[in-house]
């Protein structure tokens, strides 16, 4: 069975420090992988996407990819209390569908 | 860019009624779009996967005959949950994937909706 798995949580950091989110997934051949944070009672919004091994920057978020691995991760520098909320890591394993971690429950505190 | 809208927003139902929900792409086209129910304090749950100018595809105990869905235009998709039960109550979110950007398999998230069936 095609499996995504992300520690549950809760991962709580100081404001100002670096959160470190972690994902593994089963298929060896995935090729697309997400990052969605989720707000309690919202939609989840798209934040990072790879494609390719190594680190991929955006502000203050950091993507990281090791295929060999089948490991994904998500840096969050400078946290803010605006951060706290579930972090779901998303793999495609082919075809249309993406498959979902359970996600990882983020508190930021001030 | 990449903006997903769904109508209504939050729906309260009597039992035994039929809910329809609306999912459109306000700034690109869709040809796939896809339908999740979330419960409290639980994970996305994929229920179907929606195909312009075709069937959907159910995942598996997703009754197709209970939940709806119609794909008619490319930036379109309608779920009708039909003769609602109070077990249907939950947060039903659908997503897009950009047609144009097709080989990258994002998708985006409309805000979702909230259904009561009392």
């Amino acid at each position: 069975q095609k499996e995504v798995e992300q520690n549950s949580g809760p991962l709580s950091v100081p404001e100002g420090a670096i959160a470190s989110l972690n994902c593994t997934y089963s298929d060896r051949g995935s090729q697309s992988f997400f990052w969605y944070r989720q707000y309690s009672g919202k939609s989840p919004e798209l934040i990072m996407s790879i494609y390719s091994n190594g680190d991929k920057e955006d502000g203050r978020f950091t993507a990281q990819l090791n295929k060999a691995s089948q490991y994904v991760s998500l840096l969050i520098r400078d946290s803010q209390p605006s951060d706290s909320a579930t972090y779901l890591c998303a793999v495609n394993m082919g075809g249309n569908k993406l498959v979902f971690g359970a996600g990882t429950i983020l508190r930021v505190k001030s | 860019g990449a903006v997903v809208s769904q109508h209504p927003s939050r729906v309260i139902c009597k039992s035994g009624t039929s809910v329809k929900i609306e999912c459109r792409s306000l700034d690109f086209q869709a040809t796939t779009m896809f339908w999740y129910r979330q419960f409290p304090k639980q994970s996305l749950m994929l229920m179907a996967t929606s195909n312009e100018g075709s069937k959907a595809t159910y995942e598996q105990g997703v009754e197709k005959d209970k939940f709806l869905i119609n794909h008619a235009s490319l930036t379109l998709s309608t779920l009708t949950v039909t003769s609602a039960h109070p077990e249907d109550s939950s947060f039903y979110i659908c997503s897009a994937r950009d047609s144009g950007r097709s080989s990258y398999n994002e998708q985006f998230f409309g805000p979702g909706t909230r259904l009561t069936v009392l």
